[in-house]
Formats: structure tokens, C-alpha cells, sequence
């Protein structure tokens, strides 16, 4: 079965880290693109960064220099390290498959439930 | 960035009824248009993809189409498990941007 578990949420003060995971099952991470998104709480989506099959990645100019995506093949794994958190980085955040259709064409088509992030002091 | 937006932020319908929801970038993004729909407390889940393909497993009530700038979104006659939030999402270029979002009310 196919299936993304995501974990590692949680209350953090601002300035601080946490590191989210999330664990693939069913297909595998290092032959796919993977991505993170998140939502703020009432609010609507935000793409937060994307991985490569190749190990390209690219990153939301909102987290770019704060967070790193990275994976663990052996454990087919996708991570996204967050440092130097800011209020407006609290969300839900959830990974999510970045396929290809049809040659060129990405959409996000397998995702997990997603993990909460609060930061606050 | 290319911006998205969408119309209407919200509508109210009922069972059978036609719904079309628009999305507009603000540059050509040919067809790399997608939508998802995401129910409170759920994930999104992916519907359309490159503007008019409808993923697999969706029920073909939900079509999309359009290319450039402006797509639409349909659903053909509106079912109770319909009611959610519908995004388009762009991905002609990063960083990848949604929609603000579409909340429809059965």
C-alpha cells in the first residue's frame, strides 16, 4: 500500500529547530520528486520546497536559507530540517509525492495526513 | 512568482446543481494547471492535473479545462461528499503557487 506518514511536529519557541519526517511506504523516495506543503491554521496552501530524484532542490523564498529537504535512502525517508522558526512558519505541514504526468507535467499526487507545527513562545 | 487567484472565494449550491470555479494566473502557464480538492481536517487530494486529465479514480462529474491564463474547474451535478475546499495549484515554475482557495458550501 502506498502511503506517506509524516512526524516530528510540534511546539517550538522562535529561533529554534525541529526536523519533520516522513516515512514512505509502497513506492520509493529516491526515484521520485518529493515535495513539502503547508497550510497555516484557516489559511490556504503554500508549496515550502521540492527534492529531485536527481537531488536538485528548490525552495519557497519564505524558507529559503532556514530549511533544508533532505532523504534518507536506506530508510526511505524524506526530511525537512527547520531552523530559525518564526511565528508565520506555524502550520500544518505535509509531504507529498511530485509526480510526473505525461512527460512534463507535476502534480502532488499521493499525500500524508500531515504534521503541526507551532511556533511560539 | 506567477499569482493565482480564484473565483469565487466561496459559493452555496445544492445536490444536481452545475459548479464552475475559475483560476487565473497571472502569466501563461500553458497547462501546467492543477486542482485538488481538500475536505476540513483531510489532506488534499489531487483531481485534475495538466489543466484536463482527470486523475485516476476521481469521479468523472469533476472536468477541468482551460490553458494560458484562465482554466475553470466543473463539477457536473454537485454531490454531498463535494463539500470542500478546491485549489488550483501552477506548476510551469517554481516556486510552485496555489490558488487562495474556493470553499463550497452544499
Amino acid at each position: 500500500e502506498v502511503q506517506l506518514e509524516e512526524s516530528g511536529g510540534g511546539l517550538v519557541q522562535p529561533g529554534g529547530s525541529l526536523r519533520l519526517s516522513c516515512a514512505v511506504s509502497g513506492f520509493t523516495v529516491s526515484a521520485n520528486y518529493m515535495t513539502w506543503v503547508r497550510q497555516a491554521p484557516g489559511k490556504g496552501l503554500e508549496w515550502v520546497s521540492l527534492i529531485y530524484s536527481g537531488g536538485g532542490t528548490y525552495y519557497a523564498d519564505s524558507v529559503k536559507g532556514r530549511f533544508t529537504i533532505s532523504r534518507d535512502n536506506s530508510k526511505n525517508t524524506l526530511y525537512l530540517q527547520m531552523n530559525s522558526l518564526r511565528a508565520e512558519d506555524t502550520a500544518m505541514y505535509y509531504c507529498a509525492r511530485d509526480r510526473l504526468f505525461r512527460g512534463p507535467f507535476d502534480a502532488f499526487d499521493i499525500w500524508g495526513q500531515g504534521t503541526m507545527v507551532t511556533v511560539s513562545s | 512568482d506567477i499569482q493565482m487567484t480564484q473565483s469565487p472565494s466561496s459559493l452555496s449550491a445544492s445536490v444536481g446543481d452545475r459548479v464552475t470555479i475559475t483560476c487565473r494566473a497571472s502569466q501563461s502557464i500553458s497547462i501546467y494547471l492543477n486542482w485538488y480538492q481538500q475536505k476540513p481536517g483531510k489532506a488534499p487530494k489531487l483531481l485534475i492535473y495538466a489543466a484536463s486529465s482527470l486523475q485516476s479514480g476521481v469521479p468523472s462529474r469533476f472536468s477541468g479545462s482551460g490553458s494560458g491564463t484562465d482554466f475553470t474547474l466543473t463539477i457536473s451535478s454537485l454531490q454531498p461528499e463535494d463539500f470542500a475546499t478546491f485549489y488550483c495549484q501552477q506548476s510551469y515554475t517554481k516556486p510552485f503557487t496555489f490558488g487562495p482557495g474556493t470553499k463550497v458550501d452544499i
